[in-house]
């Protein structure tokens, strides 16, 4: 059974920092690893994802890599900003059916 | 494009009542989700939709049912509702793009049984 594993649960850092999200999975039979942002009492926004054949996407101040052999992606922000502050999960869709497992999230809070 | 609205927004039922939440997307996606977001825990898949007219068990299904007449609605209902069923429901929709399917998700409902 897939399980996703969002660490830290919460990161606060200063303004214009550099930082690194991590998600792990334990079934490296995936399709897909999107990464989404989530507002507080808002829906998801899909901010990257990952086909299982690629080793990394990128946008603008986000870059997310993806190691299937190890169980692991990661999301790094460029020159962090306060706007950034939202929870960060990620989700890793498996190579059979339609289910999409979903991290805890990670909760970033960027000072200014 | 509205892509993935949820009505309603709020609400609050007693245990034993019964409510329907209503998903609607205007991007022609075939593919439907209903999801629950719990406190410390990832999304979990109640129920999902390939097209109109199907539906198909996920994750954590029990209490719910749900229904998808047009392929723009998907409907999830609790037929008799309780304290474990609050929680913030999200419906979400994706399309099969010959590389990937990509999930869109609406605002949520956040639901309260007392």
């Amino acid at each position: 059974k897939q399980e996703v594993t969002q660490i830290p649960a919460a990161l606060s850092v200063p303004e214009g920092e550099n930082l690194v999200l991590n998600c792990s999975f334990t079934d490296s039979a995936i399709y897909n690893l999107q990464w989404f942002r989530q507002d507080p009492g808002k829906g998801l926004t899909s901010l990257l994802l990952i086909q299982s054949s690629q080793r990394e996407q990128t946008s603008g101040r986000l870059n997310a890599s993806l190691d299937k052999s190890s169980g692991r992606s990661t999301l790094y922000i460029a020159a962090s900003q306060p706007g950034d502050s939202a929870t960060y999960l990620c989700a890793v869709k498996g190579t059979g059916g339609f289910k999409t497992i979903f991290g805890a999230g990670t909760r970033l809070f960027v000072k200014a | 494009n509205a892509g993935v609205t949820q009505t309603p927004k709020f609400r609050v039922l007693k245990t034993g009542q019964s409510m329907t939440l209503l998903c609607a997307q205007d991007m022609n996606h075939e593919y439907m989700y209903w999801y629950r977001q719990d406190p410390g825990m990832g999304l979990r898949l109640i129920h999902y939709s390939v097209g109109e007219g199907t539906t198909a068990k996920g994750e954590v299904p029990d209490g719910y049912n749900v229904s998808r007449l047009k392929k723009q609605n998907f409907l999830l209902g609790l037929e008799s509702a309780a304290p474990s069923q609050t929680s913030v429901y999200f419906c979400a929709s994706s399309l099969w793009t010959g590389v990937s399917y990509e999930q869109y998700f609406g605002p949520g409902t956040r639901l309260t049984v007392t």
